[in-house]
């Protein structure tokens, strides 16, 4: 199975930070690969798909990037609304797998 | 518009099995997979399987021998059959679906339903 790496697991933010959470995938995974954003009790949200591609209706301060099997999401100009956990997929071949996650957390 | 909802009990004992539907609208099971994702609590997300939408299964390998996905095209239901539960399945379960060569990965999900295990 793909394993990806997902770092850091918890990340101390303030209000307009920029923030940057990556994902290493253990082999290939293309482009595809996706973020989520969770928020307590609520089901995770698509913010990035095919690795950069904005998903609707989400900010333009997220971006997603990629640099070789390492796979990045970037917050910029952290906003109170974006405190939340936020997960990787990969879906390049199955079984899908998801990173363990990261929590970020207001100063 | 799109949606999916999860159902089924909220309490299941050890040993007993897990039955969950999810029920889908605004788009076709004949166009789009439905996958069960599910999340312990504190924890991450976890894939289970797929239900492709032309009928095949995908599931992952650690749940395999006790993870059924079949559905109902006809009432637009997935459903989910998990065996022998143990309390390590307590955790929340949701739907979600994909047509990968459009892009449209995990892009809705249910809301979830919460599962515990426990006598």
């Amino acid at each position: 199975d793909i394993q990806m790496t997902q770092s850091p697991s918890s990340m101390s933010v303030s209000l307009g930070d920029t923030v940057t959470i990556t994902c290493r995938a253990s082999q290939d995974v293309g482009i595809y690969v996706n973020w989520f954003q969770q928020k307590p009790g609520k089901s995770p949200r698509r913010m990035i798909y095919r690795a950069t591609n904005l998903a609707d209706g989400v900010p333009s301060r997220f971006s997603g990037s990629r640099s070789g099997s390492d796979y990045s999401l970037t917050i910029s100009s952290l906003e109170s609304e974006d405190v939340a956990d936020y997960h990787c997929l990969q879906y390049d071949e199955y079984p899908y797998t998801f990173g363990a996650g990261t929590k970020l957390e207001l100063k | 518009q799109v949606q999916l909802k999860e159902s089924g009990p909220g309490l299941v004992q050890p040993s007993q099995t897990l039955s969950l539907t999810c029920t889908v609208s605004g788009f076709s099971l004949t166009s789009y997979n439905v996958h069960w994702v599910r999340q312990p609590p504190g924890k991450g997300l976890e894939w289970m399987g797929r239900m492709r939408y032309n009928g095949d299964t995908s599931y992952n390998s650690a749940l395999k021998s006790r993870l059924s996905i079949s559905r109902d095209t006809s009432k637009n239901q997935v459903f989910l059959k998990m065996n022998s539960l143990q309390t390590d399945d307590t955790g929340t379960y949701y739907c979600t679906r994909d047509r990968v060569y459009y892009g449209l990965v995990f892009d809705y999900w249910g809301q979830g339903v919460m599962v515990t295990v426990s006598s």
